[in-house]
């Protein structure tokens, strides 16, 4: 079935440095690849997405890349901040109304002062 | 305004019980989700309907059943609560499938006694 492999769980930056997030996919009908923060207790909210006719994406420090070939796509922060601390969740879906979105299993990312 | 409201917030309710969950989105959006997310963070989806209509129906144990009288309510109701499905439950709602951003609730938090 659709899977998709998200690493690593758990990272530890300091602040001002990048962090990386990896992930890769299985099904390769997938066209739609969203980024979604939780923060403690909240929900889970997009704060950047990528479709399968683009290579990179970039929205300030927030930058995603796709490598439709190899399957994989990467969450790239730049200048951390303690806010960004978060679970972060990247997605798979296919792009038609029956298309289910498949999860990973979430990097929790800490920021040190 | 809130976007995706769910409620209760909290449930806290003995095994065998059962009880309701109500959803309602004011984003005129066609396709509404029920998620679940365990305590190691795992989201899964268990429903989707796409103008009331059932899309997507995972695995669950049919204890769980959806209603969706009209596009922007998506209610949840579960039979013979057991342990196991402790979890927060999420909301979502989305104008599309799951190729298009997803906006979530805030979640209840079902705990089982």
């Amino acid at each position: 079935g659709e899977n998709v492999e998200q690493h690593p769980s758990t990272l530890s930056v300091q602040e001002g440095d990048s962090a990386v997030i990896k992930c890769t996919y299985s099904d390769s009908a997938s066209n739609y690849f969203p980024w979604y923060k939780q923060e403690l207790g909240k929900r889970p909210q997009l704060i950047i997405d990528i479709r399968s006719n683009v290579g990179e994406k970039k929205d300030q420090r927030i930058a995603v890349t796709l490598n439709k070939t190899a399957k994989h796509f990467s969450l790239h922060i730049t200048e951390t901040q303690p806010e960004d601390s978060a679970v972060y969740f990247c997605a798979a879906s296919g792009d038609s109304s029956a298309s289910k979105i498949i999860f990973g299993s979430g990097t929790r990312l800490s920021i040190r002062p | 305004d809130t976007a995706v409201s769910q409620t209760p917030k909290y449930l806290v309710t003995q095994m065998g019980n059962d009880k309701s969950i109500k959803c309602e989105q004011n984003l005129g959006h066609d396709t509404m989700y029920w998620y679940k997310q365990d305590s190691k963070k795992f989201l899964k989806i268990m429903f989707s309907y796409n103008n009331k209509e059932l899309i997507i129906n995972e695995t669950v144990p049919n204890r769980f059943s959806p209603k969706s009288p009209d596009k922007a309510h998506l209610n949840l109701h579960i039979n013979s609560l057991e342990l196991g499905d402790s979890a927060v439950y999420f909301c979502a709602s989305s104008q599309g499938g799951g190729y298009q951003p997803q906006h979530f609730g805030d979640g209840t938090r079902l705990s089982i006694l």
